[in-house]
């Protein structure tokens, strides 16, 4: 069983719809990443999380500590979002390093 | 937010030779930087934890010799794929965290996809 468990693996949604994407983990974290990787290959970070909820514009993550999940939420959805969206966390089991999840595909269709 | 930049985007060589890929924090200075692979559809496979003034810290699997790793001052960490053969054909991307030992909040590179032929 991999630590970091995403899901969907993959997920078309039509514009305008609202999406969840969820993570859940199996090791005490310090911290939780969510990532954005577009076709091209860079990767931008969207949220870093400990506790409770984070918004930036139509995005918003909350993480549980008590039951190890958390979910990104996209609102309004657009074309524009769709890439892979990546959870990563860091474990002081892991010392420095992230443990990322597999990814979830997203298309978002017009 | 923070920048890394890593460069070049794309490379294609020849088998054989190296190529050598940087990674340079912008506006910020970082100890340690990470650096990683991917194959197509999968996840970030971390290579290796760079480290600033010392050695490179490797992963299982991965060979020092063939995958070396530089991280000469604070904003500037570089991988050097030695002797390249195609099933090095990747792509390879960075990771910077600001401040010292590698943790709090992860800025990446935009990668580098490399094509051995």
């Amino acid at each position: 069983k991999n630590e970091v468990e995403q899901s969907p693996q993959n997920l078309t949604a039509q514009e305008g719809e609202f999406i969840t994407i969820n993570c859940s983990y199996s090791v005490g974290i310090s911290a939780l990443h969510w990532l954005q990787q577009h076709p091209g290959g860079g990767i931008v970070s969207l949220f870093m999380l400990s506790s409770g909820k984070k918004k930036h514009g139509r995005l918003i993550a909350t993480i549980n500590i008590q039951e190890k999940h958390s979910s990104l939420h996209i609102t309004a959805s657009h074309p524009r979002d769709s890439a892979v969206y990546i959870c990563a966390v860091a474990s002081m089991e892991y010392g420095n390093k992230l443990v990322f999840g597999a990814g979830t595909i997203l298309r978002v269709k017009s | 937010g923070a920048v890394v930049s890593q460069h070049p985007s794309w490379v294609i060589c020849k088998s054989g030779t190296s190529v050598k890929i940087e990674c340079r924090s912008l506006d910020f200075q970082a100890t340690t930087m990470f650096w990683y692979r991917q194959f197509p559809k999968q996840s970030l496979m971390l290579m290796a934890t760079s480290n600033e003034g010392s050695k490179a810290t490797y992963e299982q699997g991965v060979e020092k010799d063939k995958f070396l790793i530089n991280h000469a001052s604070l904003t500037l960490s570089t991988l050097t794929v030695t002797s390249a053969h195609p099933e090095d054909s990747s792509f390879y991307i960075c990771s910077a965290t600001p401040g010292t030992g590698g943790w709090g909040e992860a800025f990446f590179g935009q990668g580098t996809r490399l094509t051995v032929v």
